[in-house]
């Protein structure tokens, strides 16, 4: 089944405990991205890739990395998490940059941050 | 001014009612044009692409109105399983801008 997985799927942590959240596609896209979702607020971009070793900062890079040594992950790295960073993340690919494509979403990864 | 705004809603209406969301832009170069619909707490998947000429699919409609910066989405025969969020996405660049998203609930 073609989809995109993301892990884990609920998080509760610390500030400044730093943590990774997995993303995995099987559908051989090169574009991969990671979005977080606020109230309010439509879904933002983190960061994106375009292919292998190819990232780059979306609008709201700071405070997070990420890393693409596979073409079927991009992994989210918070290095120090702070409480600001509570939201509702999701992992998208798609096959070419998304904007004339359908971006496939992950089914979300909760993360409180206290 | 957000790039992208949508009445937030919620709209609530009874089965079989017509529906119609508003999306607007503020950037009159976007490209290209969605509409997510995303259930409660889950992810966002493609409804339908917006073209210039306007397009259906079964009982959706979107139209593009270049002029006005908006873009419309229009459900006929509301479904007890149309309701969801539906999020309106405007491509500039490669770069994909969402609203808020649009409550719709349908009730019996």
């Amino acid at each position: 089944e073609a989809q995109v997985t993301q892990n884990p799927r609920y998080l509760i942590t610390v500030t400044g405990k730093k943590l990774t959240v997995t993303c995995s596609q099987n559908m051989n896209h090169e574009y991969m991205s990671w979005y977080r979702q606020d109230p309010g607020l439509g879904l933002r971009q983190i960061y994106y890739s375009m292919n292998v070793e190819v990232t780059d900062k979306g609008d709201v890079p700071e405070g997070y990395k990420v890393s693409r040594k596979e073409k079927r992950n991009f992994p989210l790295i918070l290095e120090s998490p702070s409480p600001n960073q509570t939201s509702l993340y999701f992992c998208a690919s798609s096959p070419v940059p998304p904007g004339y494509r359908e971006q496939y979403f992950g089914p979300g990864t909760r993360l409180t941050v206290t | 001014r957000k790039e992208v705004e949508q009445d937030p809603g919620p709209f609530n209406v009874p089965e079989g009612a017509t529906v119609a969301f508003n999306c607007t832009y503020s950037n009159s170069a976007s490209q290209s044009f969605f509409w997510y619909r995303q259930d409660c707490r889950k992810e966002p998947k493609l409804l339908m692409s917006v073209y210039s000429s306007g397009n259906e699919d079964g009982r959706f409609t979107a139209q593009l109105n270049r002029a006005s910066q908006y873009i419309s989405l229009l459900i006929r025969d509301s479904k007890l399983s149309d309701s969801a969020t539906y999020l309106c996405v405007v491509n500039i660049n490669n770069d994909m801008r969402f609203g808020a998203g649009t409550r719709l609930t349908v009730k019996p």
